[in-house]
């Protein structure tokens, strides 16, 4: 069965401060895909990144990274400078080969960035 | 950019009323899925489309939601009778195929409040 653990569920920082993002993972499959969409108050989930099961390169996109570790089965997000707009909450899911399409979710992580 | 949309953005309703929520995928999209997202946690399926067919349906309350795609395209949602505990987000999403690589793209989402 899969699992999406995010045992953060809220942080908060001041503006500037860099923060990571937790998400531990559970499935039995080896191929499977990986993802992180930030939902900010106005309730839309925006995709953020998508990683697959064999390519553990960690990913830089402007203040956001990824690091990907499938040895300890986690996928955590690190904002970098963070800023007032970075305030939303943030999920982690997971795709997985033998479950057809479906995603699982974490239950989020609520960030707060305070000026 | 190419965005999935929701009407209403909110509803409020008394229980035991019916309600309907509207969906337009991304054009081009062949997979439409439903969520329902609990205040605190994160979204949860209820059915997937493939064109016009239901791929997934088993975590849909049957007894008194139900779920069509006519033609393929837009889908909509109901909710009849509508219960106090039926009061959360839905949240529209589309992909472009119904793989487990492919990446699920969101509305904004309806808000129901059940009275």
């Amino acid at each position: 069965a899969q699992k999406v653990t995010q045992a953060q569920t809220e942080i908060s920082v001041v503006e500037k401060e860099d923060v990571t993002l937790d998400c531990v993972y559970e499935t039995r499959d080896t191929t499977y895909y990986l993802f992180w969409y930030k939902q900010p108050p106005s309730g839309e989930l925006v995709f953020l990144i998508r990683r697959n099961s064999f390519d553990e390169q960690n990913e830089i996109s402007g203040r956001y990274s990824w690091n990907f570790q499938k040895s300890t089965s986690s996928f955590n997000f690190t904002i970098t400078a963070s800023q007032v707009v970075d305030s939303a909450v943030y999920f982690c899911a997971l795709s997985e080969n033998n479950a057809g399409n479906m995603l699982t979710f974490g239950g989020g992580t609520r960030l707060m960035v305070k000026p | 950019e190419a965005e999935v949309a929701q009407s209403p953005r909110y509803k409020i309703t008394e229980k035991s009323q019916a309600v309907a929520f509207w969906c337009d995928p991304i054009s081009g999209h062949a997979t439409l899925y439903w969520y329902r997202q609990i205040l605190g946690q994160g979204p949860e399926l209820l059915v997937q489309f493939q064109d016009e067919s239901v791929v997934d349906d088993s975590q849909l309350p049957k007894d008194r939601f139900s779920a069509e795609r006519l033609k393929g395209v837009d889908s909509t949602l109901k909710i009849q009778p509508a219960e106090l505990g039926d009061s959360a987000m839905y949240l529209c999403a589309s992909s472009l195929g119904g793989a487990f690589t492919d990446t699920q793209y969101f509305g904004p989402g309806t808000r129901l409040t059940v009275l």
